[in-house]
């Protein structure tokens, strides 16, 4: 099966920009997950998705990312104005049916802010 | 949420067995442990897990104490492509934030030829 797909691979931009990242997840995978990854430290989750249902943005920074499931399929994740803190790996993951479907995480998005 | 703890880094010699040991003191009757491993430049893979018994797929074995406060991670035979950060995480069965994994630190595997 195809894995997780994410685009872009790699980003820079200057703060106070917009940026924007997408994912198109495993086909038939109904939760979807967006994750920060900082250099050095373990992955955080910024979202969940069901379907096209938000299940917990609890730590999504919310005055300036957003992210949207709209056919609950493909996922979009913006931020708007970025700033230095920014700088991070985006990792888009998918998960299947079942208590412990694994976790599919594709390879993400590197943004860099200068 | 319950939390593991790991040590930062580990070594291994290519071919020889790697334990990857995780501390879990406060995790609860129905937490799952899963591993999940982060090779270079690559999102997060995942390995094994597991509840009260001992398990084995085709990755690695999970060796899992008897009162399940530790769990150790085994490679058989450690190869290059090995090299990675594995993470011990704790699963809920049904937290209210719908089975999202928390990652901590995790411990970075080195192999050496």
């Amino acid at each position: 099966e195809a894995g997780v797909a994410q685009s872009p691979r790699y980003k820079i931009i200057e703060k106070r920009q917009s940026v924007a990242f997408w994912c198109n997840p495993i086909s038939g995978h109904a939760t979807l997950y967006w994750y920060q990854q900082i250099l050095g430290q373990g992955p955080k989750l910024l979202i969940q998705f069901q379907n096209n249902g938000v299940v917990d943005d609890s730590q999504l920074p919310k005055d300036r990312f957003s992210a949207e499931r709209l056919k609950g399929v493909d996922s979009t994740l913006k931020i708007q104005p970025a700033k230095l803190e920014d700088s991070a790996v985006y990792l888009c993951a998918s998960r299947g049916q079942g208590l412990n479907s694994p976790l599919h995480f594709g390879n993400g998005t590197r943004l860099t802010v200068t | 949420d319950a939390k593991t703890t790991q040590p930062n880094s580990m070594e291994s010699n290519e071919e020889e067995p790697v334990h990857l040991p995780c501390n879990h003191s406060t995790i609860s009757g129905t937490d799952y442990i899963h591993w999940y491993r982060q090779l270079p430049s690559q999102g997060p893979e995942y390995v094994i897990h597991g509840l009260t018994s001992n398990v084995n797929n085709r990755m690695a074995s999970l060796a899992i104490a008897e009162d399940r406060k530790s769990s150790t991670l085994i490679l058989h035979r450690a190869t290059l492509r090995d090299a990675a950060v594995y993470y011990c995480i704790l699963r809920p069965p049904n937290n209210n934030a719908g089975n999202m994994l928390t990652f901590g630190g995790g411990t970075r595997l080195m192999v050496k030829p």
